[in-house]
């Protein structure tokens, strides 16, 4: 049973405008939220984290949401630029050692 | 500064035979390690984490094994290889700390079994 999931595989948008990408998880336990990025033939990258404690988190173009009533999460790029496409995980944490995935999103963004 | 290396990049091996893939961190002490697969069109699916020496968490049953034989060193094994076997192989790391709860991967080694 996959307790954070990803429900869009993929996503086009054009070049400037606001690239949104969604996860939702089962686990009420889960703390601590994540995203990834990840190019093909490499290890993800961490991209933006936010805490349960907090509904929102920015840092420059990327801005990470979270609900906890919903148990959704979001992550708004803006504004997209081609070199943000790439596979997108968020991810998830009830305890610090152990991380569950979603199944990602592959962004497209055109010029 | 910490790094993460992975060996092989690639690897193609037959059906049944074994498998060693190694994981290494530099610059931490006494990291949480970790291996995942990514297989074809799929997420990342956790297959093993360790918090110590020796100790080692399974999470699906499979024919890989894990083993963590110094603090800096995640070794994944298998004794025969299967066709669904084939992936895109991940190790990764973290600290233990409270709040420093980012994942580190390494770069991969993608397996494909014949």
């Amino acid at each position: 049973d996959q307790q954070v999931k990803q429900n869009s595989p993929s996503l086009s948008v054009q070049e400037g405008r606001i690239s949104i990408l969604n996860c939702d998880y089962t686990n009420s336990m889960f703390d601590y939220f994540l995203w990834y990025k990840k190019y093909p033939a490499e290890g993800p990258t961490f991209l933006i984290s936010i805490s349960s404690i907090k509904d929102k988190n920015e840092d420059g173009r990327f801005t990470v949401f979270l609900n906890k009533s919903a148990k959704h999460l979001s992550l708004h790029i803006v504004p997209s630029q081609p070199g943000d496409s790439a596979v997108y995980f968020c991810a998830a944490s009830a305890y610090f050692n152990k991380f569950y995935f979603g199944s990602g999103t592959k962004l497209n963004v055109k010029p | 500064s910490q790094t993460i290396h992975q060996w092989p990049a690639t690897l193609v091996q037959p059906v049944g035979s074994p498998l060693s893939l190694e994981c290494t961190v530099e610059g931490t002490s006494n990291p949480n390690l970790y291996w995942y697969r990514q297989a074809a069109g799929r997420g990342l699916q956790l297959l093993f984490y360790s918090v110590g020496i020796g100790q080692i968490s399974s999470e699906v049953p499979q024919n890989l094994s894990a083993s963590r034989p110094q603090d800096r060193q995640f070794i994944l094994s298998s004794k025969k290889l299967l066709l669904s076997d084939s992936g895109f192989y991940l190790c990764a790391w973290s600290v233990g700390l409270a709040g420093v709860n980012e994942q580190f991967f390494g770069p991969g080694t993608r397996l494909t079994v014949l």
